[in-house]
């Protein structure tokens, strides 16, 4: 199984911060990486795959970017709605692995 | 815009079969361009996929639940089903159905259902 590990494992932030998270994968996985944010008790919802596309709907302050086997998902300036967990996923290989997380929280 | 339900008992006792369904709307599981997947969460942790089906009824699963784990589809009532059997404390999680949009090696999920604890306890 490929392992992703996320760093870090929560971070403290203000509104209007940039924030960046890194997703690691064991073993290369060329650029299939989803990145997903969850809100407390509610579902994850996808923000971005295959690494950098911006699925639709998704503010333009996220970004994604990395390709092999390190990867980074960016938020441009912190707004009160992004206080929440965000997972990567490869999607290169089964079984389909998900990073254990990095919680945003208010500073 | 499709979304997906999750429904089913909340509480299972040890030793016993999870089942769970998730119903489809907006959409049709007859896409022959979708999976359909369970991806399930412990209290507190992370994320887990159990494994997916095609319309067409061909399956994927994690290695670490293959030998309990069932999947199906139900075309004609727009539903796909999970079944676990044999569970213990471990199984407890929230569960979740969702659609894959495929990838070559696999894919990603978009969207979710909203999700439904199930609690393994006597």
């Amino acid at each position: 199984d490929i392992q992703m590990t996320q760093s870090p494992s929560s971070v403290s932030a203000s509104i209007g911060d940039r924030v960046t998270i890194t997703c690691r994968a064991s073993q290369g996985i060329s650029s299939w990486l989803a990145w997903y944010q969850q809100k407390p008790g509610k579902a994850p919802y996808l923000l971005i795959y295959a690494a950098s596309s911006l699925q639709s709907g998704v503010p333009s302050r996220f970004s994604g970017s990395g390709s092999g086997t390190d990867f980074t998902l960016t938020i441009s300036s912190l707004q009160p709605e992004d206080f929440a967990t965000y997972s990567c996923q490869q999607a290169n290989s089964f079984p389909l692995t998900f990073g254990g997380g990095t919680k945003v929280e208010i500073k | 815009q499709v979304q997906l339900q999750e429904s089913g008992p909340g509480l299972v006792k040890p030793s016993e079969t999870l089942s769970l369904t998730c119903t489809v709307s907006g959409g049709s599981v007859r896409s022959g361009i979708y999976y359909w997947s369970w991806i399930r969460q412990p209290p507190g942790k992370g994320l887990e996929w159990i494994g997916h089906i095609s319309y067409s009824g061909t399956t994927n699963y994690n290695p670490s639940l293959k030998s309990r784990v069932t999947i199906s589809v139900d075309t004609s009532k727009n539903q796909f089903s999970l079944k676990l059997n044999s569970v213990t404390a471990a199984d407890t999680a929230v569960y979740y159905c969702a659609r894959v949009v495929p990838a070559p090696g696999g894919g990603w999920f978009d969207p979710w259902g909203q999700g439904t604890l199930v609690t393994v306890s006597s």
